[in-house]
């Protein structure tokens, strides 16, 4: 069936650094979701795609979706300790229910 | 208050009992949803209502009752509990059954069976 592909699934990186989370979809989607869970917290939105080529800005988090709407890219720069957490990439099934990435959870370290 | 709210948060029990959550979202949506997020954190859609109709149900055994009585409230019910029902349920809800609706999750339910 459909699915959608998160990688990396963990990482770590030292506070400054930049942080990048990648999501493949085997079909085209008509947008794609970001969601963040802080730990032993519940998935929150940050942001919806639509539009082929789209890219938003969000502070220090870069979203950006495919010309092919296949693929989707988040990037936080110079990551801080409150980005800590799992984000989420999700992505419309059959135009019914989301259907979320594996995530990936990254720890940051001072 | 909050928008999407569950109960119980904890909920530890034996294997073999009936156990239910309950979930009430005050945002006036008409969608709501089940899912099912395992200990690598996995997100699996389990069912889905619009305005008190099902509208997904995925291969979930036959264990796993939901039940809408209004628009506002979306419980599950779970029958036979078993080890691999371990992991947390998380209740959502969306303005529309809309593919492009963002949702809006509960705190989530951590069930332990034992």
């Amino acid at each position: 069936g459909q699915q959608v592909m998160q990688i990396p699934q963990y990482q770590h990186v030292q506070e400054g650094e930049d942080f990048t989370t990648y999501c493949n979809s085997s079909t085209t989607l008509s947008n794609i979701q970001w969601y963040k869970q802080r730990p032993g917290g519940h998935p929150v939105f940050l942001i919806q795609l639509v539009k082929s080529g789209e890219v938003k800005k969000q502070k220090r988090l870069t979203f950006q979706f495919g010309e092919a709407k296949k693929n989707s890219s988040l990037h936080i720069t110079a990551t801080q300790t409150t980005d800590v957490g799992t984000y989420f990439c999700a992505g419309p099934v059959a135009g019914t229910a989301l259907i979320f990435g594996k995530g990936t959870t990254l720890s940051v370290s001072s | 208050d909050t928008a999407v709210s569950q109960t119980p948060k904890y909920l530890v029990t034996q294997m073999g009992n009936d156990k239910s959550i309950k979930c009430e979202q005050n945002l006036g949506h008409d969608t709501m949803y089940w899912y099912k997020q395992d200990s690598k954190k996995f997100l699996k859609i389990m069912f889905s209502y619009n305005n008190k109709e099902l509208i997904i149900n995925e291969t979930v055994p036959n264990r796993f009752s939901p039940k809408s009585p209004d628009k506002a409230h979306l419980n599950l019910h779970i029958n036979s509990l078993e080890l691999g029902d371990s992991a947390v349920y998380f209740c959502a809800s969306s303005r529309a059954g809309q593919v492009n609706e963002k949702l809006f999750f509960g705190s989530g339910t951590q069930l332990s069976v034992l």
